[in-house]
């Protein structure tokens, strides 16, 4: 089965500019995930999508960050303006369903200058 | 807190060595799951030991859980170059129903060949 896609790979923005990251789960998983790694830490959930609803976002910085997941499938991030601590990799992952084996996409890369 | 602390934060090994990595918490848990992470990629999700077992393998892998003292180990044998990565452990905790994880800052293991 086709795994977890994610773009772009890398991102390099200047402060207060707003970026958009795009995730398309594995077909026929329920659960959609955001984490935010920092460098040297472990992944930070900012997300999680049921469907097309959202079952958990007290983590997201609701000031600057949003994401939607479209028809329970596809799901944009977005960040608006960014920070210079926003620098991180953004990890989307998918699921059957809650409780079950989280697949991961390779992340995007984000800089901000 | 509800995020696990592995131990050690780095582990340098030979090929065909055996690499041990621990994971102590300080919450009750539904289940803990154990996630590899090449560099530059996403996780992998290895292996998910629920709170009423005490030990699973998967092939090189073998996971101990014990509840009473909130710790469970990775034991990878024979350990092989492509074995390189970081290993973080990921708790689902008991007050959570929508399967939300907490991942640790992981242990970077480095098996030289």
């Amino acid at each position: 089965e086709a795994g977890v896609a994610q773009s772009p790979r890398y991102k390099i923005i200047e402060k207060r500019q707003s970026v958009a990251f795009w995730c398309n789960p594995i077909s026929g998983h329920a659960t959609l995930y955001w984490y935010q790694q920092i460098l040297g830490q472990g992944p930070k959930l900012l997300i999680q999508f049921q469907n097309n609803g959202v079952v958990d976002d007290s983590q997201l910085p609701k000031d600057r960050f949003s994401a939607e997941r479209l028809k329970g499938v596809d799901s944009t991030l977005k960040i608006q303006p960014a920070k210079l601590e926003d620098s991180a990799v953004y990890l989307c992952a998918s699921s059957l369903a809650v409780n079950q084996p989280q697949h991961f996409g390779d992340g995007t890369r984000l800089s901000i200058l | 807190s509800q995020q696990g602390e592995e131990d050690p934060q780095a582990l340098s090994i030979q090929e065909g060595e055996n690499a041990t990595m621990n994971c102590s918490y300080k919450t009750s848990i539904n289940n803990l799951q154990w996630y590899r992470q090449n560099s530059g990629r996403g996780l992998v999700h290895l292996i998910l030991i629920r709170s009423n077992e005490r030990e699973k393998h998967s092939g090189r892998l073998r996971v101990t859980l014990d509840t009473s003292k909130k710790s469970s180990s990775l034991l990878i044998t024979a350990s092989r170059a492509a074995d390189t990565a970081s290993y973080f452990c990921a708790l689902n905790d008991r007050g959570s129903t929508l399967g939300r994880l907490y991942f640790g800052r992981g242990t970077q293991l480095t098996v030289w060949p």
